[in-house]
């Protein structure tokens, strides 16, 4: 089936550091790739998607290209913020699916 | 647009009593939508696909008589989480795709934190 692993936290870096995430995937067919942010006591909020191959999802800074051939959605910025700190989730939707896989989310913390 | 809420936002309960979380699309209308619940520090898991008008299809290993979910209307899908156990208390998020989208794209509710007791 699906499934979606994402590099474990938690991460913590300084800020205007730069960040990397690695995200991979495991899917039969096309799936749409997502990140989803969660800050503390909060439910999820859509980051940045992308739908198709070599299709790049970008949104406040953060960057993340669908890439195929590595099956990877690794999600970047280049220079994080305080504000920036929370949980990270990459997820997978199966393009006949109506439901989501999640990886296990990452942790960030900037410090100032 | 696109936004979904859910009701309570925390809710702590006695065990052995009954809880009901409402979510609610407030700008679209929801064919499906989808029941998660998430512990502390890892990630969501499906719970059951809530359909309007039809039962709810649920994942594997999640008891149907314990967590009953109700799709009433396209706007509306209450999960009600019946006899409640400490074991129970999570956070509950749930997620609703516009009826008729071309990608069925899911819009997160905030999630409701149960405390059972």
């Amino acid at each position: 089936g699906n499934s979606v692993t994402q590099m474990e936290g938690p991460v913590t870096l300084s800020e205007e550091a730069f960040l990397t995430i690695n995200c991979t995937y495991t899917a039969t067919g096309y799936p749409s790739l997502f990140w989803y942010v969660q800050y503390p006591g909060e439910g999820l909020q859509l980051l940045l998607k992308a739908t198709k191959a070599d299709d790049k999802g970008s949104n406040k800074g953060f960057e993340a290209t669908y890439r195929k051939e590595t099956t990877s959605f690794h999600l970047e910025k280049g220079s994080v913020q305080v504000s920036d700190s929370a949980v990270y989730f990459c997820a997978l939707r199966g393009y006949n699916n109506n439901d989501m896989r999640f990886g296990a989310g990452t942790r960030l913390t900037v410090k100032p | 647009g696109a936004v979904v809420s859910q009701h309570p936002s925390r809710v702590i309960c006695k065990s052995g009593t009954s809880v009901k979380i409402e979510c609610r699309s407030l700008d679209f209308q929801a064919t499906t939508m989808f029941w998660y619940r998430q512990f502390p520090k890892q990630s969501l898991m499906l719970m059951a696909t809530s359909n309007e008008g039809s039962k709810a299809t649920y994942e594997q290993g999640v008891e149907k008589d314990k967590f009953l979910i109700n799709h009433a209307s396209l706007t509306l899908s209450t999960l009600t989480v019946t006899s409640a156990h400490p074991e129970d208390s999570s956070f509950y998020i749930c997620s609703a795709s516009p009826s008729g989208a071309l990608h069925y794209e899911q819009y997160f509710g905030p999630g409701t934190r149960l405390t059972v007791t």
